[in-house]
């Protein structure tokens, strides 16, 4: 099955740095997925991004499909971005695999 | 916010009860997803229903049973449950169809589960 990696696995930052988040995965997708699980557990949406880029406020997130990856960008970051950010990928199935996640602090 | 509850927020049961997670999705969804995350784990997906039929099931212990009423509402009933089936048991639907069409998952608090 597709392996998906995350990195870095643990970000601390001081309040209004930028950050860049990774995804890696081992075989071609047609979907990919950015959530935010907050400290109380709820996952939330971030971007649908199977391919190309896309910007919602403060974060953007590009996907090189050819490549084999996924990039998410924090920029200047809040103490309401704390939590683990996870990828998801599926290669035309039901079957969501999700990365290990990237857990981040915010300093303020 | 997201358009899928899931009732009750926190559970403990013993080895030997019977007990059942309830989700709800108010999204006009098709598919709907129960998975599973253990403490510092990714979260695994154990069942998917589309249009009410179990698309897959990841090869998850009998002891885990789920049922899908209609496309709105997924149930997780729990029987002998072992301590290490302690976990946060999350739900999420999607617009689902037919010909394996992916799209976004909405997904809801979950259900923190623990087993004494």
């Amino acid at each position: 099955g597709i392996q998906v990696e995350q990195s870095p696995p643990d970000l601390i930052l001081q309040e209004g740095a930028n950050s860049t988040l990774r995804c890696n995965f081992s075989d071609s997708v047609n979907n990919l997925q950015w959530f935010h699980q907050n400290p109380w557990g709820q996952l939330i949406n971030l971007f649908y991004i199977p391919s190309g880029t896309k910007q919602n406020g403060r974060l953007s997130a590009t996907t090189v499909a050819t490549e084999r990856y996924s990039l998410l960008y924090i920029s200047s970051s809040q103490t309401t971005d704390s939590g683990v950010y996870f990828c998801a990928v599926t290669s035309g199935t039901y079957k969501y695999i999700f990365g290990t996640g990237t857990r981040l602090k915010v300093l303020a | 916010e997201t358009g899928v509850t899931q009732t009750p927020r926190h559970l403990v049961m013993g080895m030997t009860n019977k007990k059942s997670l309830k989700c709800e999705q108010h999204l006009g969804h098709n598919a709907m997803y129960w998975y599973k995350q253990s403490a510092k784990k990714p979260l695994e997906l154990m069942f998917v229903y589309n249009f009410k039929e179990q698309t897959e099931n990841n090869s998850v212990p009998s002891r885990f049973s789920p049922e899908c009423p209609n496309s709105s509402h997924l149930f997780l009933h729990l029987h002998t449950l072992q301590p290490e089936d302690s976990a946060l048991y999350l739900c999420a639907s999607s617009q689902g169809g037919s010909g394996g069409a992916v799209d976004t998952q909405y997904f809801g608090p979950g259900t923190r589960l623990t087993v004494l």
